[in-house]
């Protein structure tokens, strides 16, 4: 069966500083990638997805940036976090077959930025 | 495009009794749509999918829904709450096979005693 992972869970970061969140899937192939943020009280926002290695696409500007060097790993980066980054960050896959779209979910990162 | 509607923010039934959770749908083609549920700080769950099959569809913990295209509408139901469904719900919709699911605003659940 298929399992998703997101490190850590929680995440303390003081303002300018940077980030580094890891996702990775198993038990799936060439799986459809996502990060989403989701603030408090709020729905949820697609940041980035992925539909193969070295492959992203972005949705929204921000100073968020995505990168996916294996096949099943996905990393949601930032060189200098600001307070409106603060936030529970989830990662999903899908599995890139045609007709195929529900997404699975991670866990989640609360991030604060402090 | 697509974009869905939650019109309730939040709904507080007592335990036992019925849940009615309210989604409309827009879509200029066959959608796909589903219920996700997310407990306090963790990730989201999917309940259950609608693909263009059986209008009625059953999901996990005794939820149901009902895809009706007249009314654009995809309600999700459940005959009698359990303290454990106090959780948010997402209606979601996507084009079919689409790369991107839009997420609606969600619907928190209480459950009274």
């Amino acid at each position: 069966s298929q399992t998703i992972h997101q490190w850590p869970a929680t995440l303390v970061q003081p303002v300018g500083s940077p980030l580094s969140l890891e996702c990775t899937v198993e038990g799936t192939s060439n799986p459809n990638l996502y990060w989403y943020r989701q603030a408090a009280g709020r729905g949820l926002q697609l940041l980035f997805y992925s539909v193969g290695i070295g492959q992203i696409s972005s949705e929204v500007p921000q100073n968020l940036s995505a990168s996916r060097p294996q096949d099943r790993q996905f990393i949601l980066s930032s060189k200098k976090l600001l307070l409106s980054d603060s936030g529970f960050y989830l990662c999903a896959w899908s599995p890139g077959l045609a007709g195929v779209n529900e997404q699975f979910f991670g866990p989640g990162t609360r991030l604060t930025v402090l | 495009a697509q974009s869905v509607t939650q019109l309730d923010s939040h709904v507080s039934v007592s335990e036992g009794t019925p849940v009615l959770l309210r989604c409309n749908y827009s879509s200029s083609y066959s959608p796909s749509l589903f219920w996700y549920v997310q407990h306090p700080n963790k990730g989201l769950q999917l309940l259950l999918k609608y693909t263009s099959a059986a209008t009625l569809v059953k999901g996990i913990n005794g939820f149901e829904a009902e895809f009706k295209k007249s009314e654009t509408s995809f309600h999700l139901t459940k005959p009698s709450a359990h303290m454990s469904d106090a959780a948010e719900y997402f209606c979601v919709v996507s084009g079919w096979g689409a790369q991107k699911l839009v997420f609606g605003q969600g619907t928190r659940l209480t459950i009274n005693p």
